[in-house]
């Protein structure tokens, strides 16, 4: 079956433009998970979506960052005025739910987000 | 949220058995230990999940001492395309939800 997808691939942007990017989980699964990847470095949480809502936002690492979730499934990562730091890989990841025993995440291919 | 603590990096050879210890010394009660394997340019795959003693899947085993405060997680066998990171993490399932949090991994190195 279709696993997470995630558009775009790569992404070059210049500094101070605004990206979205766009996660398209497996269907059916409730929970959706953003991360950032740096070069060589572990993943950094940005924000989880239980639906449509976000009970943690605690991740984003400024004003600048927002995502959204629409229809409990299709979810939109927004990085406003990008600076060069933002350059990353973002990962998408969903899981069946976030209760006991169903929280497996899967993961997407990542968008490469650079900012020149 | 537990924090954890694993060896930057290990190196290993083909056919052996690899342990890979992760600590967790302030892991609460509704936590669980997971562990996922990120090969370059891929998202991270989950490898294996667990509570408390031991649990096995196809891949690999999970160890869990009776304190919780550690785990283990044993790869049997390694072959060369077990290259990779491997993460380990604790999550709250409680009713807000589960949040990841990935610290900077273990990097395997299995050798010919």
């Amino acid at each position: 079956g279709a696993g997470v997808s995630q558009s775009p691939s790569n992404k070059v942007t210049e500094k101070g433009k605004d990206v979205e990017l766009r996660c398209d989980p497996i269907s059916g699964h409730t929970a959706l998970y953003w991360y950032r990847q740096s070069l060589g470095q572990g993943l950094e949480f940005l924000i989880y979506f239980q639906g449509n809502s976000a009970p943690d936002k605690s991740g984003l690492p400024s004003d600048r960052f927002s995502a959204e979730r629409t229809g409990g499934s299709v979810s939109t990562l927004t990085i406003q005025r990008t600076q060069q730091e933002d350059s990353a890989v973002y990962l998408c990841a969903s899981s069946l739910g976030s209760g006991r025993g169903d929280y497996e995440q899967y993961f997407g291919p990542g968008t490469r987000l650079t900012v020149t | 949220l537990a924090k954890t603590t694993q060896p930057i990096s290990m190196d290993s050879y083909e056919g052996q058995e690899v342990n890979i210890t992760c600590s967790h010394n302030n892991i609460a009660t509704n936590d669980y230990i997971t562990w996922y394997q990120q090969f370059p340019s891929q998202g991270p795959r989950f490898i294996i999940q667990g509570y408390k003693t031991k649990v096995t899947n196809e891949v690999a085993s999970l160890f869990i001492p009776a304190d919780r405060k550690s785990s283990t997680l044993s790869l049997p066998r390694v072959s060369l395309s077990d290259t990779a990171v491997y993460y380990c993490l604790v999550g709250d399932i409680g009713t807000g939800g589960f949040k990841t949090i990935f610290g900077a991994g273990t990097r395997l190195f299995v050798k010919a």
